[in-house]
């Protein structure tokens, strides 16, 4: 079945600094990769995601990359703000597991003062 | 602006209780799911439904079954609560397939 590894599990950035987390899948065949947000005491909320024709999508600060030889893709968030503090996940849908996404572990971010 | 509620924030019940987990979203959407959220496994599937009386399995679909009598509401049923379903529940709904999910606050459920 489909499997989605993340890394990190936790990251702690300065203000200001980038953030990058990285999610790796094993189906060749899977065509949509979004990412989740989960603030606290939140359900997960889309920001973004990214279709198996495309390398590359931004969307302000945030911006994700899919390399599909390798079967990785990656949340790049630049000028980290407090409020970018959060739960992180990625998600695949895959080709022969149905209607449904698989997530990712999550990664806690932390963006300090 | 788009609403998916889920009956309890908290809940507390007892072993071999029967558990009753509301979602409801007022979207018009197809699809629902149910999702158990534990820490260092992120979101584990356990059902989910693309119409009114259809439900498909999860990846986690033990020890569950759902109902969804009506488009707008998914009903998650644990028929005999036990310890290792202490955990959070995360309820979606969505327009098309699995794509762009929107998701209710969740319940924490504990079971002792």
């Amino acid at each position: 079945g489909e499997n989605v590894e993340q890394h990190p599990s936790t990251l702690s950035v300065q203000e200001g600094d980038s953030a990058v987390i990285k999610c790796t899948y094993s189906d060749s065949a899977s065509n949509y990769f979004p990412w989740y947000k989960q603030e606290l005491g939140k359900g997960p909320q889309l920001i973004i995601d990214i279709r198996s024709n495309v390398g590359e999508k931004k969307d302000q600060r945030i911006a994700v990359t899919l390399n599909k030889t390798a079967k990785h893709f990656s949340l790049h968030i630049t000028e980290t703000q407090p409020e970018d503090s959060a739960v992180y996940f990625c998600a695949e849908k895959g080709s022969g597991g149905g209607n449904k996404l698989t997530f990712g572990t999550g990664t806690q971010l932390k963006v300090e003062l | 602006d788009v609403k998916v509620t889920q009956s309890s924030r908290y809940l507390v019940k007892r072993t071999g209780e029967k558990v009753f987990l509301e979602c409801v979203q007022d979207m018009d959407h197809e699809n629902m799911f149910w999702y158990r959220q534990d820490p260092g496994l992120g979101l584990r599937l356990i059902y989910f439904s693309y119409d009114v009386k259809m439900k498909e399995k999860g990846d986690i679909p033990e020890g569950y079954s759902v109902s969804r009598e009506k488009k707008e509401r998914f009903s998650l049923i644990l028929e005999s609560a036990s310890t290792n379903q202490t955990s959070m529940y995360l309820c979606a709904s969505s327009k098309q397939g699995p794509e762009t999910q929107y998701f209710g606050p969740g319940t924490r459920l504990l079971v002792l």
